[in-house]
């Protein structure tokens, strides 16, 4: 069965710090897809990143990176010299390829709060 | 760039009442899903939709929900008889393919009263 979690629930910060959000995964099935979305307090869900289970190639985009270890069943996120407008909730999510399924799996979100 | 879009944003219902949530996935997906949102809680799947027929639906998407595709653009979620644990936040998602990026919508706030 898919499982998704993230252990911290609620993370504040002083603008500029760097925080990293974990996301740990269980799956029985050998391709599948990792996933983070952002939630601002507006409500919508933002997609930041995907990734499949054969690429472990680790991920920058601007102050954002990402480390997948499937060896740890992990998929970390990271965000560098925070900013007051990162503050959300972000949730990890896992979909499995095989089977037909194609639902999105998330975690219980972790509330990050950057302080000015 | 292309966006899901859904309508209304807040539906305010009585208990017992039929109520239909509409959205508008990105216009070359072929894939549609509906979730949901307790507020404060993770987000959860309820069903997904592809080929003018439901490919999977959670336990929480009992009798009491149904989805269509009336026409080439929109996609509903009908709640027959909504109860008071309904209340929460719906969000329609679309993917171009199996097993791709699902696109979120802003979500429609359900209040049940």
């Amino acid at each position: 069965a898919q499982k998704v979690t993230q252990a911290q629930t609620e993370i504040s910060v002083v603008e500029k710090e760097d925080v990293t959000l974990d996301c740990v995964y269980e799956t029985r099935d050998t391709t599948y897809y990792l996933f983070w979305y952002k939630q601002p307090p507006s409500g919508e869900l933002v997609f930041l990143i995907r990734r499949n289970s054969f690429d472990e190639q680790n991920e920058i985009s601007g102050r954002y990176s990402w480390n997948f270890q499937k060896s740890t069943s992990s998929f970390n996120f990271t965000i560098t010299a925070s900013q007051v407008v990162d503050s959300a909730v972000y949730f990890c999510a896992l979909s499995e390829a095989q089977g037909g399924s194609e639902k999105l799996v998330f975690g219980k979100g972790m509330k990050l709060t950057v302080n000015p | 760039e292309p966006e899901v879009t859904q309508t209304p944003s807040h539906q305010v219902t009585q208990m017992g009442q039929e109520v239909i949530l509409r959205c508008v996935p990105i216009s070359n997906h072929l894939y549609f899903y509906w979730y949901r949102q307790i507020l404060g809680q993770k987000v959860e799947f309820l069903v997904s939709f592809y080929n003018n027929e439901i490919s999977e639906k959670s336990e929480i998407f009992d009798d009491q929900f149904s989805v269509e595709r009336p026409d080439g653009s929109n996609f509903t979620l009908k709640i027959r008889s909504t109860k008071l644990e309904d209340s929460a936040m719906y969000f329609c998602a679309s993917s171009a393919r199996e097993a791709d990026t699902q696109y979120f919508g802003p979500g429609t706030r359900l209040t049940v009263l």
